[in-house]
């Protein structure tokens, strides 16, 4: 099992909504990562756990809320987002060495009206 | 040909053609890259990946090279297919103790009949 699984698919929230995007992986990966991805842009990374600890922080902003409940799990919470937010949220995981393949997820569509 | 302006790089091949998608990348103590496809509405997907000891690396139908004098990584796929058509990204790995990943522009491969 090479999958990475994302869910929703696509998810529309208002600016006061609160709401979680979830990921998923059953390969023993001990580095789970998020990026965001505008259109016609490369993937950006926002945030990568270790061992179900925060390693990096992109300098997000604190409307976004990461959450590593355990090794298979990377949940996004998502709260007061802007309209520019709106964009594609990939999650990934890699072995927890270096310099390994690092395994995408098929997204969350997220639009913010 | 290739071409650069407000959109992604484009270059358009025949079936059957050898493509070359090229990337310059900005560290030079970046020690991993790792080329993905993403097709219209999916996650990247890895293709092939290289470490900074080696400078060539051939899987099926896809060699990378590898140029750390002008930090320059290039993706030749041989006897290009219609399935072929996606954007292709490179990535850099800029941190030595887990993936870092940092993505180039990309550019769109369209594959012509």
């Amino acid at each position: 099992d090479t999958e990475v699984t994302q869910t929703p698919k696509h998810l529309v929230m208002g600016m006061t909504n609160k709401k979680s995007l979830k990921c998923e992986q059953h390969m023993g990966h001990r580095a789970m990562y998020w990026y965001k991805q505008k259109a016609k842009k490369p993937p950006e990374l926002m945030f990568v756990y270790s061992y179900e600890k925060l390693s990096i922080n992109e300098s997000v902003p604190s409307r976004f809320s990461p959450e590593c409940p355990n090794s298979s799990l990377l949940n996004l919470h998502l709260h007061a987002l802007q309209p520019e937010d709106s964009a594609l949220y990939l999650c990934a995981s890699s072995p927890d060495r270096a310099n390994t393949e690092a395994f995408f997820g098929q997204g969350t569509r997220l639009t913010v009206v | 040909g290739e071409s650069v302006g407000l959109h992604l790089p484009t270059l358009s091949v025949q079936e059957g053609d050898n493509s070359i998608i090229n990337c310059a990348y900005s560290n030079s103590a970046s020690d991993y890259f790792i080329w993905y496809k993403q097709e219209s509405g999916k996650g990247p997907q890895f293709i092939i990946d290289i470490r900074s000891n080696m400078d060539k690396r051939q899987g099926q139908r896809v060699t990378v090279l590898l140029n750390k004098t002008v930090k320059h990584l290039s993706l030749q796929i041989a006897a290009t297919q219609p399935g072929d058509s996606a954007v292709y990204f490179c990535a850099e790995n800029m941190s030595g103790g887990y993936n870092k990943l940092i993505f180039g522009a990309g550019t769109r491969l369209a594959v012509h009949p």
